[in-house]
């Protein structure tokens, strides 16, 4: 079952903060972040697994709510290169095919 | 090496025609997946293969047809499109398959315009 992002678009000034929202109605092994620019392919960010730890690098870090279903995707200071569409994607527990499956994206603009 | 290199880039066919995608890798890594991507949606899983056999397919129609000939090479057969099949095709791997705590090395995709 697809997960559910929120916002589905973002507009914002360069050095202004963002958080994406990924939310999932199954209980979730892991939790995966991808940035796709336009006309490119998605790029990898990081990967959350169950136990709700908190990652991060540079200034785009990421936390797992386990009981909630949920992940934030957070990007602090933000540079114009953030751009692109976000997307998390899930692997359910590890129960039945096992596959990842993507939000429907959030698009983020940061302008000068 | 860290690349997952797709050819061609760009592909024009008509619904009679017959054509591949082709998909390649040199990472070792032993899951190679298919994705559909549609312009502004998510990429859709639609083939998994793993240890150069398929573990899934995702009901795709039969006019696509995965091939894995050893484990570096990803290829999809494609024949009697139809225009809704116009997408941006993209190939992917990863150290293994599902569940896993790696990440989705994607390629530049394919993209597939069906007339």
């Amino acid at each position: 079952q697809q997960p559910v992002q929120s916002p589905q678009a973002v507009i914002l000034r360069e050095g202004e903060d963002a958080v994406i929202n990924c939310s999932s109605s199954k209980a979730l092994y892991s939790v995966h972040w991808y940035r796709q620019k336009h006309g490119e392919a998605p790029v990898f960010l990081m990967i959350l697994l169950k136990g709700g730890e908190q990652k991060g690098h540079d200034k785009i870090s990421a936390s797992f709510n386990e009981k909630k279903q949920q992940s934030s995707l957070y990007l602090t200071a933000s540079q114009l290169s953030y751009s692109g569409t976000y997307f998390c994607g899930t692997e359910p527990e590890l129960t039945g095919a096992q596959k990842l499956v993507f939000g429907q994206g959030t698009r983020l603009t940061i302008n000068p | 090496d860290t690349e997952v290199t797709q050819t061609p880039k760009h592909l024009v066919m008509g619904m009679t025609n017959k054509k591949s995608l082709k998909c390649e890798q040199h990472m070792g890594h032993r899951a190679m997946y298919w994705y559909k991507q549609k312009a502004k949606k998510p990429p859709e899983l639609m083939f998994v293969y793993s240890y150069e056999k398929l573990s899934i397919n995702e009901s795709v129609p039969s006019r696509f047809s995965p091939e894995c000939p050893n484990s570096s090479l990803l290829n999809l057969h494609l024949h009697a499109l139809q225009p809704e099949d116009s997408a941006l095709y993209l190939c992917a791997s990863s150290q293994d398959q599902f569940p896993h705590t790696g990440e989705l090395f994607f390629g530049e995709g394919s993209r597939l315009t069906v007339l």
